[in-house]
């Protein structure tokens, strides 16, 4: 079966530009996990959705949000990008309701570069 | 809240030689535990998780990691490191009222010489 697509791979933005990240999950999967990975700071977590609700989200600024539809695709939106947003943003999914009873699978990712 | 530590940001081995990474935590109760290998430019692959019951879990890739409550520790473990073993390894901790979130380790940059 498909694994868990991220597009796009590769994105160059602006300072103080928006960008829009997308993650489709395993089929049946219902929660979607977004991280930003940087060297700094390692792997961060940033929000989980489940059944279109979020629910938990990390300690990131307002600027960060995100969604998830009804096919639980999920979209993450960074407004005003700053150039410490300059990361691999990693989405990923699993199939259990929680506690992460069989493990994520992650995405390839999406690396973002902001200049 | 949990946290994770993984002393080691980089370890050598030979290839053939045994392997040891370092995971210790930070948690109130007993924590779900997990270990994720990382090859350059994809994503994280699980190899190992631990919930409960027997503290020697075994993985994919032959690896397997030992939970030892009295030292919060979570080390994996691998008899003999092929080269393709080459890659990035991030324990991680997760809570039974956190839903599916984890927190990462800083990772351990494992490099294998021939």
């Amino acid at each position: 079966k498909a694994g868990v697509t991220q597009t796009p791979r590769y994105l160059i933005k602006t300072r103080g530009q928006q960008v829009t990240l997308s993650c489709s999950p395993i089929s049946g999967h219902r929660s979607v996990s977004w991280y930003q990975q940087t060297p700094g700071q390692g792997l961060q977590f940033l929000f989980e959705y489940f059944s279109e609700t979020q629910r938990n989200k990390g300690n990131f600024p307002g600027r960060f949000s995100g969604r998830q539809f009804s096919n639980s695709r999920s979209e993450m939106n960074v407004s005003t990008l700053e150039l410490g947003d300059s990361a691999l943003y990693l989405c990923a999914s699993t199939s259990s309701t929680g506690p992460t009873l069989y493990g994520y699978t992650f995405g390839s990712g999406t690396r973002l570069t902001v200049v | 809240a949990q946290s994770v530590t993984q002393p080691d940001i980089h370890i050598t081995v030979s290839e053939g030689a045994s392997l040891e990474l370092r995971c210790n935590y930070s948690y109130g109760a007993t924590p779900y535990l997990f270990w994720y290998v990382q090859s350059p430019g994809q994503g994280l692959q699980l190899l190992l998780k631990y919930f409960s019951g027997d503290t020697l879990v075994q993985g994919i890739k032959g690896f397997e990691a030992e939970f030892k409550r009295s030292q919060s520790s979570f080390n994996l473990r691998k008899p003999s490191v092929h080269w393709s073993d080459a890659a990035e390894y991030f324990c991680a901790v997760g809570a039974p009222n956190a839903g599916n979130m984890l927190t990462f380790g800083g990772g351990t940059r494992l490099m294998v010489k021939p």
